[in-house]
């Protein structure tokens, strides 16, 4: 079956470190792939995009790798800082399924100061 | 409008009474999409629409659940004979283009469904 799989255990980082999320998925040959922040209570919100012919995307402190070999994505926020707490979820587009975005489960990263 | 907009935030009823549940989606935007989310999961596909065609609505759980989009803007998800299990934040969301290169997409901020 078809499977999109993030790190289901929260993940707790010091302030200063660097986070790494990781997004999985199986039988999916996704057009691109898309990391969305969600804070309690709140709709998800676009961070960034990366295609499958593009291997990694920065923005700031942001960076997003794209293996389409490995069938795997690293999200990685560096200098992390308490208010990067949130839980980041990635998203796949499915090329031979229209315009459906399907999400995983989503990370929780909680940063202490 | 400025952002997505999705009424009523909280609604609660007693099983087997049917719901709707409206999405204004950001003017212009071609794309409307419906979500389910449960506490601690991610987002689950229901349907999307691209204009006023429903283009899938293979996340649809049961014949009890539709969606329109009769004129390409605001959509209602319709729930008939509610069920507790249906009980869930139900998100909609936009996007500029239609399966476009950008593709993101612009979250509502939900509406909370009971079932008693």
């Amino acid at each position: 079956s078809q499977k999109i799989e993030q790190n289901s255990e929260a993940l707790n980082i010091q302030e200063g470190k660097t986070a790494t999320l990781t997004c999985n998925y199986t039988n999916y040959s996704p057009a691109y792939l898309q990391w969305y922040r969600q804070d309690p209570g709140r709709g998800p919100v676009f961070l960034l995009l990366i295609r499958e012919n593009e291997k990694e995307k920065r923005k700031e402190r942001l960076k997003v790798t794209f293996d389409t070999t490995l069938k795997q994505s690293l999200f990685h926020i560096t200098a992390s800082q308490p208010a990067d707490s949130a839980t980041y979820l990635c998203a796949l587009l499915i090329y031979n399924q229209g315009g459906k975005l399907i999400f995983g489960q989503g990370t929780e990263l909680s940063v202490k100061p | 409008g400025a952002g997505v907009s999705q009424s009523p935030r909280y609604k609660v009823t007693k099983r087997g009474q049917d719901v709707a549940l409206r999405c204004d989606p950001i003017s212009g935007h071609v794309s409307l999409y419906w979500y389910r989310q449960a506490l601690g999961q991610g987002p689950e596909f229901l349907t999307y629409f691209n204009y006023e065609a429903q283009q899938d609505k293979s996340g649809l759980p049961n014949d009890r659940f539709s969606a329109e989009r009769p004129e390409g803007s605001i959509s209602t998800l319709t729930i008939q004979r509610t069920e507790q299990r249906d009980s869930a934040m139900y998100r909609c969301a936009s996007s500029l283009k239609a399966s476009g290169p950008t593709g993101e997409l612009f979250f509502g901020e939900g509406s909370r469904l009971t079932v008693l």
